[in-house]
């Protein structure tokens, strides 16, 4: 069975750093390509960021790129995002999701989500 | 990038009802067309991709349909189980885009 189980949500300041962690199970992970998507307070859908298999290619969205950093550790079985410099608007619930084994694929398990403030 | 618009944002229905959502893509995306189930509080869930094809599990009555820039979503009669949001996305190119959304609910 597939799980993401994820890990590291919590309240952060504005200009602060937060990383989360996605350990997953029950697939091959370093055969698939994985990804962040966020969900603001009573929003809709934003994809973040997608990380290749073998992490040669990272993707970031607009509104996070230069700021957060998606990466995946395959002989652990874990995703993470680290998130710098965070404003009020990454205020969300924060997904990782599973694609497949190309970075254009759908996103077919999603973790628990984690919720990710940022205030003062 | 390539938008993404849903109609409509919410709908009210009875139960057995013909449920039928649109989706349409800023270009032509082919069929890289996705389609997600949300209930309140919990992760998304893949029931369609690639515009037509139903993911394992996900009962008959869900189906989509188009290619290109258009395409639709249907639940052929409507379940109280059925209740969530239901997003399209599409995977034709980065950035991957979602469609705002439809809510259902139960008449």
């Amino acid at each position: 069975e597939v799980q993401l189980l994820q890990s590291g949500g919590a309240l952060a300041q504005p200009g602060g750093s937060l990383r989360l962690s996605c350990a997953a199970s029950g697939f091959t992970f370093s055969s698939y390509a994985m990804s962040w998507v966020r969900q603001a307070p009573g929003k809709g859908l934003e994809w973040v960021s997608t990380v290749s298999s073998n992490s040669e290619s990272t993707f970031y969205a607009d509104s996070v790129r230069g700021r957060f950093t998606i990466s995946r550790d395959n002989s652990e079985n874990t995703l993470y995002l680290q998130m710098n410099s965070l404003r009020a608007e990454d205020t969300a619930v924060y997904y990782c999701a599973k694609g497949g084994p190309t970075v254009l694929s759908p996103f077919d398990y999603w973790g628990q989500g984690t919720l990710v403030t940022v205030s003062s | 990038d390539i938008q993404m618009t849903q109609s409509p944002s919410s709908l009210s229905a009875s139960v057995g009802d013909r449920v039928t959502i649109t989706c349409q893509a800023s270009q032509d995306i082919s069929n890289y067309l996705n389609w997600y189930q949300q209930k309140p509080g919990k992760a998304p869930k893949l029931l369609i991709y690639d515009a037509f094809s139903l993911e394992t599990g996900v009962p008959s009555r869900f189906s989509g349909s188009g290619s290109g820039t258009d395409f639709t979503f249907t639940i052929s009669s409507l379940q109280p189980e059925d209740i969530a949001t239901y997003y399209c996305q599409q995977h034709d190119n980065l950035p991957f885009a979602f469609g705002p959304g439809t809510k259902v609910d139960i008449k």
